[in-house]
C-alpha cells in the first residue's frame, strides 16, 4: 500500500516548457486534488476532482489544467511555465464517505513535486 | 471569502514545555478542523481533527474547539525537538469539502 504516489520528485523547465505532473493513489478514494505550497503562504488549491469524471478549479487554477484519468490517477499539466510556478507541487486524495462519517474525512498527502521554472 | 490565520512564528519553546498554536477561521459555517505537521522539505502528515465544541486529547495532543469564538488551537504537553515543524490548520466547510489551510506556524523546540 503505497499510499499517494508523485513524479517527478524534482524538475527544472525552461519557461514556456510543458510538462506533466502525475499523482496515483491505491486508497480507493474518491477525491484528488491538486496544491501548490509556497514560503509563507500555506498550501494554495489549484484544481480538485470529487468524484472520477469531474473536475473542478480551485484558488490559483490560472496556467494549470488537470485530467482525472481514472479514480487512482490525477495529473496536473503546465502548457506554458513561467517562473511564478516556481513552487512546490502535492497532490492530496481523500474518501469522502457519506454522511457524518465525512466530518473526520482527512487528506493524505503525497511527497511532492519540486517545480524550478528559469 | 473564507480565510484561516495562524500565527506564522517562529515560535519557540524549551524541551518539556506546552506549546501553543492558535488559529482563527472566518465563517461560521465551518464543520470540520484539522491540524497536519510538515517538517523542511516534507509533505504535511495529520496529527489530529475536531468538530465539536470542547477539547479532544491524542497523546501529548490536545486540540481544543470553541466555534463561538472561531478559534480552533493545538496544544503539544512535553514538547521534544523531534516536534520542530510547521503546523498547518485547515478548515472544512462541508461534509466532504474543500480544506482550506491556513499558512502554518513554525515551531522550534530548543533542547
Amino acid at each position: 500500500n503505497a499510499g499517494v504516489t508523485q513524479t517527478p520528485k524534482f524538475q527544472v523547465l525552461k519557461t514556456g516548457q510543458s510538462m506533466t505532473l502525475q499523482c496515483a493513489q491505491d486508497m480507493n478514494h474518491n477525491s484528488m486534488y491538486w496544491y501548490r505550497q509556497d514560503p509563507g503562504m500555506g498550501l494554495r488549491l489549484i484544481y480538485y476532482s470529487a468524484s472520477e469524471g469531474t473536475t473542478d478549479k480551485g484558488e490559483v487554477p490560472n496556467g494549470y489544467n488537470v485530467s482525472r484519468l481514472n479514480k487512482r490517477e490525477f495529473s496536473l499539466r503546465l502548457e506554458s511555465a513561467a517562473p511564478s510556478q516556481t513552487s512546490v507541487y502535492f497532490c492530496a486524495s481523500r474518501e469522502t464517505p457519506p454522511g457524518l462519517a465525512a466530518l473526520g474525512d482527512t487528506q493524505y498527502f503525497g511527497p511532492g513535486t519540486r517545480l524550478t521554472v528559469l | 471569502q473564507k480565510e484561516v490565520e495562524q500565527n506564522s512564528g517562529p515560535l519557540s519553546v524549551p524541551e518539556g514545555a506546552i506549546a501553543s498554536l492558535n488559529c482563527t477561521y472566518s465563517d461560521r459555517g465551518s464543520q470540520s478542523f484539522f491540524w497536519y505537521r510538515q517538517y523542511s522539505g516534507k509533505s504535511p502528515e495529520l496529527i489530529m481533527f475536531i468538530y465539536s465544541n470542547g477539547d479532544k486529547e491524542d497523546g501529548r495532543f490536545t486540540a481544543q474547539l470553541n466555534k463561538a469564538s472561531q478559534y480552533v488551537s493545538l496544544l503539544i504537553r512535553d514538547s521534544q525537538p523531534s516536534d520542530s515543524a510547521t503546523y498547518l490548520c485547515a478548515v472544512t466547510y462541508n461534509q466532504g469539502g474543500k480544506l482550506i489551510f491556513g499558512q502554518g506556524t513554525e515551531l522550534s523546540v530548543k533542547p
